[in-house]
């Protein structure tokens, strides 16, 4: 089945650092969206991307889409303690919502005050 | 607006026992999903429904059965309950258009087979 690989799977950093994370697709995505997990909740959507190269913001967060619609990265910038959580991109190949959004294995943002 | 809305929020099962997970929606989506999420494997889809009356298998289907006799419940049966299925299952629901919106995560259920 479809796949969609997220690293890191752990990620530590001092506050005021920046963050990180990836996911890749070995076939093209018609479109990604990320969701963030707090301990202990359940996943919240922070946005999707569907344009090949598209690059939204949200505050301190920048989402990036690949050109090949094969890759995306959320970037944090300045962590702070508020941004704990495990965060998870979803990838849809269909194209027609029949089938779901594929979960990357998330990635746990571990922050040290 | 309640959103999603799952019972229960926690459950211990004896190997062999069955019970139905509940789901419900008030957002009249027509995509609705079972998730489970394990440790270090993230979420992985068990079922999911593109309407009342149409349900299909996921990634990891057995072990489990859904209906959608109406667009807001989609409740998930657990036929015989076996350790392996110790997890915490989400329940989503979505627009389906083009391609899928924003997911909507219920609180989820924290189940324990022993």
């Amino acid at each position: 089945g479809q796949q969609v690989m997220q690293i890191p799977q752990y990620q530590h950093v001092q506050e005021g650092e920046d963050f990180t994370t990836y996911c890749n697709s070995s076939t093209t995505l018609s479109n990604i969206q990320w969701y963030k997990q707090r301990p202990g909740g359940h996943p919240v959507f922070l946005i999707q991307l569907v344009k090949s190269g598209e690059v939204k913001k949200q505050k301190r967060l920048t989402f990036q889409f690949g050109e090949a619609k094969k890759n995306s990265s959320l970037h944090i910038t300045a962590t702070q303690t508020t941004d704990v959580g495990t965060y998870f991109c979803a990838g849809e190949y269909s194209g027609g919502g029949a089938d779901g959004l594929t979960f990357g294995k998330g990635t746990h943002l571990i922050i040290q005050p | 607006n309640a959103g999603v809305t799952q019972t229960p929020k926690f459950q211990v099962l004896k190997t062999g026992q069955s019970m139905t997970l509940q789901c419900a929606q008030d957002m009249n989506h027509e995509y609705m999903s079972w998730y489970r999420q394990d440790p270090g494997m993230g979420l992985r889809l068990i079922h999911y429904s593109v309407g009342a009356g149409i349900t299909d298998q996921g990634e990891v289907p057995n072990g489990y059965n859904v209906s959608r006799s109406t667009t807001e419940d989609f409740p998930l049966r657990l036929l015989s309950a076996a350790p392996s299925q110790t997890s915490v299952y989400f329940c989503a629901s979505s627009y389906a258009g083009n391609w899928n919106t924003e997911a909507f995560f219920g609180q989820g259920t924290r189940l324990t087979v022993v």
